[in-house]
């Protein structure tokens, strides 16, 4: 798989509904970032977990990390209509330039 | 709140002729980036920007691409001869506030996005 690629592709859910989406990446990191993206808008950060952390909780957001397995997820809680969206995690790796590679993205459809 | 402001919204040009799209990054910011999103695609990485040169550039980026920082607040990419394949959303990002103190999170701040169709 490559750098920074989700799982599933797409997820379809009923509001009111958790939405799950998974992260794998290859090599080591040094963050791992979620943004989002409504359709033909451009992209916005939602939340960041470095690579000693585990797991993060903004809002109704909850990121993990496992290093181990090289894996990450974002759980949104209690989805809303209007959380419907592309969802993209983009790893930072070590070394002098700070740039972000993203994964294919989860397009997370909720239903009203 | 301060934010990344892209122009044009959308271009539409000929196989072969030049295009500029311009960036105004958040002021401060040390970090520019190009990124690209073909329709349906992920999110590539172009080029970075530090300190008035290229810092790393990705193999999309070859001779037909250029990027500027001419007057300290814009930030441009050219494409010199557009082919069909360069079709594609052309995201900017900006990085880092120099002023913030290390209150600097790691996220990119990207900007709406120049959406560029070549015929």
């Amino acid at each position: 798989s490559q750098q920074g690629e989700e799982d599933p592709q797409a997820l379809s859910i009923q509001e009111g509904e958790n939405a799950t989406m998974n992260c794998s990446y290859k090599t080591s990191i040094n963050n791992l970032q979620w943004y989002r993206q409504n359709s033909g808008r451009g992209l916005v950060h939602l939340i960041l977990i470095r690579s000693n952390e585990r797991e993060k909780h903004s809002g109704r957001l909850r990121v993990t990390l496992d290093t181990s397995k090289k894996s990450s997820s974002l759980l949104i809680t209690a989805s809303r209509a209007a959380d419907t969206a592309s969802y993209f995690c983009a790893t930072v790796s070590g070394g002098s330039n700070y740039k972000l590679t993203f994964g294919k993205g989860t397009l997370l459809t909720v239903n009203p | 709140e301060p934010e990344v402001t892209q122009t044009p919204s959308h271009q539409v040009t000929q196989m072969g002729q030049e295009v500029i799209l311009r960036c105004v990054p958040i002021s401060n910011h040390l970090y520019f980036y190009w990124y690209r999103q073909i329709l349906g695609q992920k999110v590539e990485f172009l080029v970075s920007f530090y300190n008035n040169e290229i810092s790393e550039k990705s193999e999309i980026f070859d001779d037909q691409f250029s990027v500027e920082r001419p007057d300290g607040s814009n930030f441009t990419l050219k494409i010199r001869s557009t082919k069909l394949e360069d079709s594609a959303m052309y995201f900017c990002a900006s990085y880092f506030d120099r002023t913030s103190g290390g209150a600097n999170t790691g996220e990119l701040f990207f900007g709406e996005g120049s959406r560029l169709t070549v015929l």
